[in-house]
């Protein structure tokens, strides 16, 4: 059973638009959650962070949003740039298990 | 270069060969993992090595067989591997299992089972 969900395998949006890349998870053990972004034949590097006792966290272009009660969060990206083409793994880490937890991954095409 | 580095990238073999997979990494970290990816599939986690504890995945057959001589080199060897064994092979380390630095990665092995 996937703990970590990215029900979007795909998206595309326009070059200077906002991108949100979503991720669901299940397991309310989860105490931390990572973004990383995986270029072509590369392996994934990582994004951005967040806390669960956090609601936000922003680095530049980049926004973490988590939402405790609907075991959700969402990444915004914005502007979007071509070089932000991407396949975004959303990661979620149980104190306890001590391990990352990874989702499927959505591909985000940014068109010029 | 991310600090982790592993070999090859590419590799091809028979259903009957054995090979080896090397990761490597320069960052002082204590913990490796052996990470699958297959298509439209999570990032799938293997074996964990952390201060040289051994964490499998219970669902990874035997056929694949890590090995961590020592906190900065990881192995998977392989045999008598299926086609659908084919897939990326990502080594991550990060500085502690219980740390909140995330992973780094290693740009990973393409590996094809014929």
């Amino acid at each position: 059973d996937q703990q970590v969900k990215q029900n979007s395998p795909s998206l595309s949006v326009q070059e200077g638009r906002i991108s949100i890349l979503n991720c669901d998870y299940t397991n309310s053990m989860f105490d931390y959650f990572l973004w990383y972004k995986k270029y072509p034949a590369e392996g994934p590097t990582f994004l951005i962070s967040i806390s669960s006792i956090k609601d936000k966290n922003e680095d530049g272009r980049f926004t973490v949003f988590l939402n405790k009660s609907a075991k959700h969060l969402s990444l915004h990206i914005v502007p979007s740039q071509p070089g932000d083409s991407a396949v975004y793994f959303c990661a979620a880490r149980s104190g306890s298990a001590r391990q990352l937890t990874f989702g499927s991954g959505t591909q985000l095409t940014v068109l010029p | 270069e991310t600090g982790v580095t592993q070999t090859p990238r590419h590799l091809v073999m028979g259903m009957t060969n054995k090979k080896s997979l090397k990761c490597e990494q320069h960052l002082g970290h204590n913990a490796m993992y052996w990470y699958k990816q297959s298509a439209k599939k999570p990032l799938e986690l293997m074996f964990v090595y952390s201060l040289e504890e051994r964490v499998e995945n219970n669902s990874v057959p035997s056929r694949f067989s890590p090995e961590c001589p020592n906190s900065s080199h990881l192995f998977l060897h392989l045999h008598t591997l299926q086609p659908e064994d084919s897939a990326l092979y990502l080594c991550a380390s990060s500085p502690s299992r219980q740390g909140v630095n995330g992973y780094t990665f290693g740009s990973g092995t393409r590996l094809t089972v014929v």
